[in-house]
């Protein structure tokens, strides 16, 4: 157990539909991160947020937006989703304060299904 | 944008033998991480690496970084069963603290008895 949860574990939705996925990092961490894992794409990171606030940037589609609450916990938005938008979702963190590096500790992911 | 590549993509190998996982990448970075994920599962944090020459050793696994290449690699000395995993490198681009993550492919590696 990495400390971080996320929910839902699953979801099921239709495409148009918006969802938002929740994550709470580890105690202390001040970082998290967003990913995307599909068979195609592989591993992509999507956004990161450190102590609240928007820090890098990357693969994140326009309809897709996050952001990290002062109790440090996260919430990824997807909104007008597609077919192409299932996938595996998880959320990271890191960052300890007075930490060296970014050594990321994995949650256990949401699964989206748009159908 | 940094690109990192991998190989094998897949490694078939029996116990008891050793093999070596590459992880090459584009740009300049001191900062390379490895992970291993279950089918199903999620990522778990294998070894970090934060200079030219780090190694890291834990159990059969060791990793190591040479930064001047750009290639980082994870040797598995005598292969067991349970080490059959997909394993990820990722490299960490940009000022400390605020950077993007570069994942590999994934090396799938299956260990026959």
């Amino acid at each position: 157990d990495s400390g971080v949860t996320q929910t839902p574990k699953h979801l099921i939705t239709a495409t148009g539909q918006r969802v938002t996925l929740r994550c709470s990092p580890r105690s202390g961490d001040l970082s998290v991160y967003w990913y995307q894992q599909s068979l195609d794409q592989g591993l992509q990171f999507l956004i990161q947020y450190y102590n609240g606030e928007e820090r890098a940037k990357g693969n994140i589609l326009e309809r897709f937006s996050a952001q990290q609450f002062p109790d440090l916990h996260s919430e990824l938005n997807l909104s007008s989703l597609e077919l192409g938008d299932s996938a595996l979702y998880f959320c990271a963190s890191s960052g300890r304060r007075g930490g060296w590096d970014n050594e990321q500790f994995f949650g256990p992911g949401t699964r989206l299904t748009v159908l | 944008e940094l690109k990192v590549e991998q190989n094998p993509l897949f490694l078939s190998m029996q116990e008891e033998k050793n093999y070596t996982i590459y992880c090459n990448y584009s740009t300049t970075s001191d900062r390379l991480y490895w992970y291993r994920q279950d089918p199903g599962k999620s990522l778990e944090s294998l070894f970090v690496l934060l200079s030219n020459g780090a190694v890291k050793q834990e159990g059969r696994l060791m990793a190591s970084l040479d930064t001047k290449a750009r290639l980082s690699t994870l040797h598995i000395t005598a292969a067991v069963h349970d080490l059959s995993a997909t394993y990820f490198c990722a490299v960490e681009g940009g000022s400390y603290n605020f950077n993007k993550f570069y994942f590999g492919s994934g090396t799938k590696l299956n260990v026959k008895p």
